[in-house]
């Protein structure tokens, strides 16, 4: 059961968007809509961003965006803004019965 | 506001049994169908799913790589769940999280740091 497959790094500027991928396989990203994202800044515990793909819990900014296409996830943060530079985690639900996490992406903003 | 709170042991030597414990606040563990969990992240490295238990404690599911050491309870009664992972190594060390698994991992625990060393 290998990790879904983040970038280790994204930049950008104030302002503008970036997107982050999460990249699985059929028998987890791919048959499954129990994709979640999550933001961790340093120091502190993961916060939930995004459920079944691209629901944003209630408070959260609608500048955080999620999709999905086969067997790849993504998150789409509009609007960069300084408060997001942290790092982001994908999750995803498997055939068998457990959860498996990315890597992981540090974003920063330049 | 739901909240979740590790606790246990932050030193644990090799070869020993780490234990923890998440006591669940806010809400009464039983007011729907979660999961309970547990996920680590040794320092500067990435988030590690370790495994989950029901209310009843009758449905666990628990990560492949560590299955062979991991065990898991839940006490509803005291709004408390349980990790125990048995054989511990240098590289169990890790902040070790409890969280809730609903739709996703919605509250989590402030996490714990765990270190494994004689």
């Amino acid at each position: 059961q290998s990790a879904l497959t983040q970038p280790a790094s994204v930049s950008g500027s104030p302002g503008q968007s970036i997107t982050i991928s999460c990249t699985g396989t059929s028998r987890d990203v791919g048959d499954y809509d129990y994709v979640s994202w999550y933001q961790q800044r340093p120091g502190k515990a993961p916060k939930l961003i995004i459920y079944e793909v691209s629901n944003r819990p209630s408070g959260v900014s609608d500048r955080f965006s999620g999709s999905k296409f086969g067997n790849t996830a993504s998150l789409t943060i509009s609007g960069l803004q300084t408060e997001d530079e942290a790092d982001y985690y994908c999750s995803s639900y498997t055939d068998i019965r457990t959860r498996l996490f990315g890597g992981g992406t540090k974003l920063t903003v330049l | 506001q739901v909240q979740l709170q590790e606790s246990g042991p932050g030193h644990v030597k090799p070869s020993q049994t780490l234990s923890l414990t998440c006591t669940v606040s806010g809400d009464s563990m039983t007011s729907d169908s979660y999961y309970w969990t547990w996920i680590r992240q040794p320092v500067g490295k990435g988030l590690e799913w370790i495994g989950r238990i029901d209310t009843s404690g009758g449905d666990t599911s628990y990560n492949p790589s560590l299955k062979s050491r991991v065990t898991m309870s839940v006490d509803p009664s005291k709004n408390q769940f349980s990790l125990n992972m048995n054989s511990v190594t240098a590289t169990d060390t890790a902040v070790y999280y409890c969280a809730r698994d609903g739709r996703a991992f919605d509250y989590w625990g402030q996490g714990t740091l765990v270190t494994v060393s004689s």
